[in-house]
Order: C-alpha cells, then structure tokens, then sequence
C-alpha cells in the first residue's frame, strides 16, 4: 500500500530537550515537505527537499532542522524544542505526474505535538 | 511570495444543500489549484484540482472554478451529505521550469452538514 508514515504520532516533551519525528515513504517519490498545522494558519511549509541530500528552508524553517540521506526518509528535528513549536505536523511526498506536470501530494497522518 | 486566502472559516450546511468555498491567490505565476480534505486524525487527501488553462472541472458533487483574471477558485459541493464534513484546504501552486510544485495553502475551512 502506497503511503506516508509518521512516529510518533504523539509526543509530549519539555523545553529544551532534542527530539526527532520521523517520516518515511514507499512511493519512490523524489519531493518531501513537512508543514505544520494551527488553527485559522492552514498548512505552513517547513522545510522541502527536492532529492537525497537537497533540502531548503520553507516558510517558517526557524527552530527546525532536517536531513535526506535516503530517498524514503526525511526526519525532521527539533533540537531545542519550545512551547511556540506545540502544533500538528505533516510530513508529506510528491513527485511530478507524468504528461502533466502537476504534483499530488500525498500526506501523512500527522504527528501531535506538545512542548511544555 | 504566493497568499492564499479562504473564506469562510466555517460553513454549517443542511444535509442535501449546496455548500462554497472561495479563496483568491496573489501570484499570477500560480497555475494550479488543488483542493484538500482532511478528516479527523488524517491528513489532507486530493480531492480535486484545476489547471489554470481550464475555468471549470466536475467530479460527481464536486466542482472547482478559476477566474484566473480576478485570482480566485472556488470548490461546490452539491447534495451535501454528513460524510462530506471535515476541514477543506485550497492551495495554489506554480509548476513547470525546475519548480518542484511548492504549495501555498489557505486557511481551512470547517464544514459540518447536519442531517
């Protein structure tokens, strides 16, 4: 089954402790994002890659930090977490339809976050 | 950078009604349109989308509209049902030249049908 995987799906931590979420795809998808999620703000981009080992800032990257190393996989991470990061976030993969040109991108099913 | 804006926020609709969400984009550089719905503890799955070089597009209860002149789209649902509730999503986006499809969401809209 073609998908996106998210872990934790919940996390509850405190200021200042390092954490990690994961996402992995099964696509072969080439494009990965992940955006996080708060009321009356939609969907707000993070961070993208493009390729293994090509990422680049979103709208709101302050605070973040991502890596590709695989094309599967792009964890995002959070090295010093703060209460302004509690929010819902989506990893999501895409890749350009053929004849096309557009992208449908298929999301995960999120992870929730709480900094206390 | 591309704005998106969706009004309204929420929509509370009778079963068997029509419901309408609208949102006009800044960009005149975007030429794609999708819709989102997201249900609740998923997230946002494609349920339509419009290329710029089209005004109009129908999936069964669901149509979008673009009025590339003015920058706004819009998404019809027709003969609502109460599975129709969730959060929509529109967003616009440039594609083609080495853009890899950078999607500028709205604001979401919650919609509750009620039987």
């Amino acid at each position: 089954e073609a998908q996106v995987t998210q872990n934790p799906r919940y996390l509850i931590t405190v200021t200042g402790k390092k954490l990690t979420v994961t996402c992995s795809q099964n696509m072969n998808h080439e494009y990965m994002s992940w955006y996080r999620q708060d009321p009356g703000l939609g969907l707000r981009q993070i961070y993208y890659s493009m390729n293994v080992e090509v990422t680049d800032k979103g709208d709101v990257p302050e605070g973040y930090k991502v890596s590709r190393k695989e094309k599967r996989n792009f964890p995002l991470i959070l090295e010093s977490p703060s209460p302004n990061q509690t929010s819902l976030y989506f990893c999501a993969s895409s890749t350009r339809t053929s004849g096309s040109g557009m992208y449908e991108q298929y999301f995960g099913p999120g992870t929730r976050l709480t900094v206390t | 950078g591309e704005n998106v804006e969706q009004h309204p926020s929420t929509l509370s609709v009778q079963e068997g009604d029509s419901a309408v969400i609208k949102c006009t984009y800044s960009d005149s550089a975007s030429n794609y349109f999708p819709w989102y719905k997201q249900e609740l503890g998923k997230g946002p799955q494609l349920i339509i989308d419009i290329r710029s070089n089209v005004g109009e597009k129908k999936d069964q209860r669901i149509a979008v509209t673009l009025n590339k002149t003015a920058k706004h789209f819009s998404l019809h649902i027709t003969e609502t049902q109460p599975e129709d509730s969730a959060v929509y999503f529109c967003a616009a986006s440039e594609t083609g030249g080495t853009s890899y499809g950078k999607l500028t969401f709205g604001q979401g809209t919650i919609l509750t049908v009620h039987p």
